[in-house]
């Protein structure tokens, strides 16, 4: 159990488009689900947080206007980048925890954003 | 300060020998400690984590060594093998509300030649 995905694995688009980033979790129901951004041979940087039904919390320095996230229900959120440049290509990866403390969580595949 | 120091940042093993990654964190409040591995490309899997009141936790060949009073933790991989080839990563996290969040160390990435 405990598995979570994410679609699409891999997107490429033009500087300026947004683009949208699923997360779900499969065999159970996520509390809390993150998202991080991890570049080329470096550690996953935490860029918020997010429960079902209300507004994300976004770590310092994340631009909320720019990394849009929904979190519609208890398995499925959405990371929407918004008007991207070739900056803000990387890897995404998201997780989710089932239990009440945030400690076990459990990731997805990552999606690989190339921008043009 | 919310830090989690991992070393080595790079380790070559021979097949069926050992390798161990370490992690220093600052924190009292932490009291969780997880490990994840990472093949490239695909998102970190949990491998095994250990909370404070204990201080071994074996799965397999893979023990998490905690010395609280050191505020260290270890990773031993007994009998590398070359499919253990990844990117490690320890983590750490404390109670409830952003205290909960994972902090991760920057990554050991383990070679394991056959």
């Amino acid at each position: 159990g405990a598995v979570v995905s994410q679609h699409p694995s891999r997107v490429i688009c033009k500087s300026g488009t947004s683009v949208k980033i699923e997360c779900r979790s499969l065999d159970f129901q996520a509390t809390t689900m993150f998202w991080y951004r991890q570049f080329p041979k470096q550690s996953l940087m935490l860029m918020a947080t997010s429960n079902e039904g209300s507004k994300a919390t976004y770590e310092q320095g994340v631009e909320k206007d720019k990394f849009l996230i929904n979190h519609a229900s208890l398995t499925l959120s959405t990371l929407t980048v918004t008007s991207a440049h070739p900056e803000d290509s990387s890897f995404y990866i998201c997780s989710a925890t089932r239990n009440y403390r945030l400690d076990t969580q459990y990731f997805g595949p990552g999606t690989r954003l190339t921008v043009l | 300060q919310q830090q989690v120091k991992q070393s080595p940042q790079s380790l070559i093993v021979q097949k069926g020998g050992i390798s161990i990654i370490n992690c220093a964190y600052e924190n009292t409040a932490f009291d969780y400690f997880p490990w994840y591995q990472q093949f490239p490309g695909k998102g970190p899997a949990l491998l095994i984590a250990i909370r404070p009141d204990v201080s071994e936790k074996k799965e397999g060949r893979f023990t998490i060594s905690f010395n609280k009073s050191a505020k260290q933790f270890s990773l031993h991989i007994m009998d590398s093998q070359p499919g253990d080839s990844a990117t490690y990563f320890c983590a750490a996290s404390g109670r409830g509300g952003s205290q909960g969040n994972l902090i991760f160390g920057k990554g050991t990435k383990l070679s394991v030649k056959p």
